[in-house]
């Protein structure tokens, strides 16, 4: 299973915009890169998926570079409510377990 | 929308005694994952089925045991409780049929082993 390093924690203010870089130098190639959010005492949230180049959905932009091995989630103008922990993995889409490696502690102050 | 149906919510138990959580997924999800995160931790993948059968299977101890049954709810059988087993127990479901086979988390069961 690939492993993933991301920032332990990260500071922000409202109104900017985030990104979080998560390393993943064995990916596979039939692997996918999710991430997940996840509020404390509640299960994770997907986010956004994506395999290659830029994903976008309302929430978020997903960036992954040519060769894979690393990708950025991209949160635009967060607010108070996005702090949480943020969680990149990876793994194939056939029901493989993705391991949730340590994530990123995102605050976002006023 | 329904979502995973989990339970109990709360579960309070004495060292040595036996717990199951039971987990009903999305209608329709043909896989069923079970987490364990204890306090401060991230979520540690416990065992996942797929179509009833067993798929995968990380860090779960063996006093632990999982099955699907034919109704596609899924248990986790905890026996030989110890003191950290004490977590929250998450169970998810997913589809291989969807286009990114996300994972949906169910609110967990918090368990406390005294």
């Amino acid at each position: 299973l690939a492993k993933t390093t991301q920032p332990i924690s990260m500071d922000s203010y409202e109104g900017q915009e985030v990104n979080i870089t998560c390393s993943h130098n064995n990916i596979a190639t039939n692997d996918y890169i999710t991430w997940y959010q996840q509020f404390p005492s509640q299960g994770p949230r997907f986010i956004i998926q994506g395999y290659k180049t830029k994903v976008t959905n309302e929430v978020a932009s997903l960036f992954i570079p040519a060769d894979r091995k690393s990708s950025t989630l991209s949160l635009p103008r967060v607010s108070l409510s996005d702090t949480a922990v943020y969680y990149c993995l990876v793994g194939n889409n056939y029901g493989q377990n993705f391991v949730f490696g340590p994530g990123t502690r995102l605050s976002v102050l006023p | 929308a329904a979502g995973v149906i989990q339970s109990p919510r709360h579960l309070i138990k004495e060292k040595r005694e036996t717990a199951t959580l039971k987990c009903y997924p999305i209608p329709r999800h043909d896989t069923v994952y079970w987490y364990q995160q204890g306090p401060g931790q991230d979520p540690q993948f416990l065992i996942s089925f797929y179509e009833k059968m067993q798929s995968d299977k990380g860090s779960i101890p063996d006093r632990f045991s999982a099955q699907q049954f034919s109704d596609y709810h899924s248990e986790l059988n905890m026996s030989s409780l110890e003191l950290g087993d004490s977590a929250l127990y998450f169970c998810a479901s997913s589809s291989r049929k969807q286009r990114y086979n996300e994972q949906f988390f169910g609110p967990g069961t918090r368990l406390t082993v005294l």
